[in-house]
């Protein structure tokens, strides 16, 4: 079936960087944009980052640009954000997440992982 | 900007009927579609609506969404209620005029 498994989350002191991970399976990884998507606790949800299904385009959330990096490794079915300069505000649950468009992203979403949790705190 | 509204609670009995809107408050939805996702306490949010009125497989037909451009909303409609569907549902879309992705802020469907 179906699935986006997300790795990599942890407790990290401000300033630091950490790199998440998506695995993707059940679907065509190379057809499709995918996204991360975060939620801080208690709060509501918040698009991070895309990248097109031929890694040409990336777009980023103002409030991450500059500091996040989304990646893709066809041979592994997997996508990265890696996230530097963290700060407390990018305290969240991320979640990957894949866009229903096919060669193509418009930025709507069907597939969802089960997210992994960032704690920004020293 | 495009901004969306919700309304923060909804309520229904199990059964019955109900609507929950996503009104652009500010801007439009400009021929962006809108989606729906609903969210578990404690779980990852799901997809139960893409693209206006497009159900996932596995999203039960009593699941629906729609548009009114007149008033630039849209809305889900889930009958026949069930204990299930008690969740936090998201409506999302694309502001393409700055090109961010926006969400509502959630409404909290209660199945009395």
């Amino acid at each position: 079936q179906v699935q986006l498994v997300e790795s990599g989350g942890g407790v990290v002191q401000p300033g630091r960087s950490l790199r998440l991970s998506c695995a993707a399976s059940g679907f065509t990884f190379s057809n499709y944009g995918m996204h991360w998507v975060r939620q801080a606790p208690g709060k509501g949800l918040e698009w991070v980052a895309v990248i097109s299904f031929d890694d040409t385009n990336e777009h980023y959330a103002d409030s991450v640009k500059g500091r996040f990096a989304i990646s893709r490794d066809y041979s592994k079915n997997t996508v990265y954000l890696q996230m530097n300069s963290l700060r407390a505000a990018d305290t969240a649950v991320y979640y990957c997440v894949k866009d229903v468009s096919e060669y193509n992203y418009i930025f709507a979403f069907d597939i969802w992982g089960q997210g992994t949790m960032v704690t920004v705190s020293s | 900007n495009l901004l969306l509204t919700q309304p923060p609670s909804v309520s229904g009995s199990p059964g019955a009927t109900v609507t929950l809107s996503c009104t652009a408050s500010s801007g439009s939805f400009a021929g962006n579609s809108v989606q729906w996702y609903q969210q578990r306490p404690g779980s990852a949010p799901t997809t139960v609506i893409y693209e206006d009125n497009q159900r996932p497989s596995g999203v039960p037909n009593r699941f629906s969404g729609s548009i009114d451009s007149s008033s630039n909303s849209a809305s889900l409609t889930i009958s026949g209620l069930t204990t299930e569907d008690e969740s936090l549902y998201y409506c999302q879309s694309f502001d393409g005029s700055n090109s961010f992705v926006v969400f509502g802020g959630g409404t909290k469907l209660t199945v009395l």
